[in-house]
């Protein structure tokens, strides 16, 4: 079993709607999620990451963090074109000298 | 501020070539890691160095070697290609590693 698990997609949604990616993950220790965005062809960039049990917002992005039922959601509002990409989710072993990525879904926004 | 440097961006090796990848960061970062990135596979550990002098085999390590040349340096190397390593690799550092990645432009690698 991996330790992240993602739905590939692609996940289509329309412009101005939310979107919403989920991640799974089989450590129950792990303490902190790390969402990332990849463009096609480019690097992994870090969005946001989230530490504690709930919800934490930064601007359009909200992170949820469900420890008891393992797992991690990110919504995007007012989803736009520019969002379109493949979304990341990581964390870290324990003593963080590594992560464990999903394998990514992609996001397709349509105007 | 130019962040994670990687050469080169491609290379197009022949099966039995070796080759080094190049990184560096100028951020004052002490983690260092290399990660090799295939379709439907996400983002593989290669290798890793937690500090300056040190370096760990992470989740594919064979057919690879590093070097920790100094703090702002982490290099890859090939010694025998094969078609297997056909991939996208890409170099990363971290100041604290809760704080997540930054992640160089990643080179593009095929070998026939």
């Amino acid at each position: 079993q991996k330790e992240v698990e993602q739905n590939s997609g692609p996940l289509s949604v329309p412009e101005g709607a939310i979107a919403s990616l989920n991640c799974t993950y089989s450590d129950r220790g792990s303490q902190s999620f790390f969402w990332y965005r990849q463009y096609s062809g480019k690097s992994p960039e870090l969005i946001m990451f989230i530490y504690s049990n709930g919800d934490k917002e930064d601007g359009r992005f909200t992170a949820q963090l469900n420890k008891a039922s393992q797992y991690v959601s990110l919504l995007i509002r007012d989803s736009q074109p520019s969002d379109s990409a493949t979304y990341l989710c990581a964390h870290p072993e324990n003593n963080f000298n590594k992560f464990y990525f999903g394998s990514g879904t992609k996001l397709n926004v349509k105007p | 501020n130019a962040g994670v440097t990687q050469t080169p961006k491609f290379q197009v090796l022949k099966t039995g070539q070796s080759m080094t990848l190049q990184c560096a960061q100028d951020m004052n970062h002490n983690s260092m890691y290399w990660y090799r990135q295939d379709p439907g596979m996400g983002l593989r550990l290669i290798y890793y160095s937690a500090s300056e002098g040190t370096t760990d085999k992470g989740e594919v390590p064979n057919g690879y070697n590093v070097s920790r040349l100094n703090k702002r340096e982490f290099s890859l190397r090939l010694e025998s290609a094969a078609p297997s390593q056909t991939s996208v690799y890409f170099c990363a550092s971290s100041e604290q590693e809760d704080y997540g990645y930054t992640f160089g432009s990643g080179t593009r690698l095929t070998v026939v």
